[in-house]
């Protein structure tokens, strides 16, 4: 199994552009989200999904988009970045809640993304 | 509203014991976490607690769980430079589903 999956590692933005981070996971997890970590503030949750076609913000979603049209696959779009995206993005996968094959409720994060907007 | 709070840093000597503190907030959090981040790396669930149990240990770490002051341990005995690392506390949002809420971290330093 991969796991959870993040393209790309690494990436430079000018501010306006848009981009989008992918994220791929192959464990067949129904939750989905985006984490954004900052120096001194850990993780911030950006957006989550509990399925296919399910999508719900987090604490700070302004700014992103995301969509869910497969289990797998949850995209995380920056429509026009700014600098205050700067930061490094992981996204992480989970069984739902009551869990399905493990009772631990373990998030499984991918290695991040780091975006850089200038 | 939810929060977990966190010291940022902590320096121990190696072989000496390590403790990283933590205190959250939602009382009726049923799932609370240890996460390890290794330098450029994602984060790896170290160990975790029900809210039913007061104590539980695995090999090295010990979780120790007080839920009348809201405050969650992380002990690492015989701390090694391998544990250098940032550790994350996190409780499970009591809302429902899978949604985490993390503390900022506390970065362990272990030094000879």
């Amino acid at each position: 199994n991969a796991g959870v999956t993040q393209t790309p590692k690494f990436q430079v933005l000018k501010t306006g552009q848009s981009m989008t981070l992918l994220c791929a996971q192959d464990m067949n997890h129904e939750y989905m989200s985006w984490y954004r970590q900052d120096p001194g503030m850990g993780l911030r949750l950006i957006h989550y999904s509990v399925g296919a076609g399910i999508t719900d913000q987090g604490e700070v979603p302004n700014g992103y988009n995301v969509s869910r049209s497969t289990t797998e696959d949850f995209p995380l779009r920056l429509l026009s970045a700014a600098p205050s995206q700067t930061s490094v993005y992981f996204c992480a996968s989970s069984y739902s809640f009551p869990d399905r094959g493990s009772n631990t409720g373990e998030l499984f994060f991918g290695e991040g993304s780091r975006l850089t907007v200038l | 509203g939810e929060d977990v709070e966190q010291s940022l840093f902590l320096s121990v000597r190696e072989g000496d014991s390590s403790v990283i503190n933590c205190t959250y907030t939602d009382s009726s959090s049923t799932y609370l976490y240890w996460y390890k981040q290794e330098p450029g790396a994602g984060l790896q669930l170290l160990t975790y607690i029900f809210s039913n149990m007061d104590m539980k240990q695995d090999q090295r770490l010990t979780v120790l769980l007080n839920k009348k002051d809201k405050h969650l341990s992380l002990r690492i005995a015989d701390t090694q430079t391998g544990d250098s690392a940032i550790y994350f506390c996190a409780e499970r949002f009591s809302g429902g589903y899978n949604k985490l809420i993390f503390g900022a971290g506390t970065r362990l330093a272990v030094h000879p």
